[in-house]
């Protein structure tokens, strides 16, 4: 099964800052790896797909990128609505896997 | 507009059976393969695999194999989740998703079911 290390577990950022969460792939995925939002007691929302590209509707402050089997998404300008819970999910083979989560709180 | 809109929560006993549905609306059901996630309370999610809605075909991940079926009702676009002999760690949240146009990662999502194992 191919392991997905994300990281931090949690972070505490200030509204407008950058903030940067990392998935760490255990092996070559291609850009088989999407983000999700997931807020409290919610179905998790697409955010990135294909590694890069931005879902239908998800502001474009949201961003990810891919250093070979390291993959980040980068929010821009952090704001309120923002927060949660992130997780990457890999795509490439079954049986499919999520990040262990990164919950993101406003400092 | 695409909707996938699940059955209510659920209160059940050890070793008793849960169906969980999916309604699907808004596409065509038989295009595009349905997947199921587990959540448990405070967790991460699991994914536990898919039924392609063409063939009605099942694929279990590792851990949900055994007392764990996927099913289809495809004239009413339905997907299920059926959960026998329920034990206390099947206490969770579970997703039905629909696959992204070939690819399996999932921007529609079914509002969650819980389903509650307590005696």
């Amino acid at each position: 099964d191919i392991q997905m290390t994300q990281s931090p577990a949690s972070l505490s950022a200030s509204l407008e800052e950058i903030v940067t969460i990392t998935c760490q792939a255990s092996q070559d995925i291609g850009n088989w790896l999407a983000w999700y939002q997931q807020k409290p007691g919610k179905s998790p929302q697409l955010l990135i797909y294909g590694a890069t590209s931005l879902a239908d509707g998800v502001p474009s402050r949201f961003s990810g990128s891919r250093s070979g089997t390291q993959y980040s998404l980068k929010i821009s300008r952090l704001q309120v609505e923002d927060i949660g819970i992130y997780y990457c999910q890999q795509a490439s083979s079954a049986p499919l896997t999520f990040g262990s989560g990164t919950k993101l709180e406003i400092k | 507009q695409i909707q996938l809109v699940q059955s209510g929560p659920e209160l059940k006993k050890p070793g008793e059976s849960v169906k969980i549905s999916c309604k699907a609306s808004g596409y065509t059901f038989t295009d595009y393969a349905m997947h199921w996630v587990k959540q448990a309370p405070g967790k991460g999610l699991k994914w536990m695999g898919w039924i392609n809605t063409y063939t009605g075909k099942p694929t279990y991940a590792d851990d949900f194999k055994g007392r764990f079926v996927f099913s289809l009702e495809a004239s009413a676009s339905t997907a299920n989740l059926q959960i026998s002999n329920l034990k206390n760690e099947d206490t969770a949240t579970y997703f039905c998703a629909k696959e992204d146009n070939n690819y399996d990662w999932f921007a529609y999502w079914g509002q969650g079911t819980l389903v509650t194992v307590s005696s």
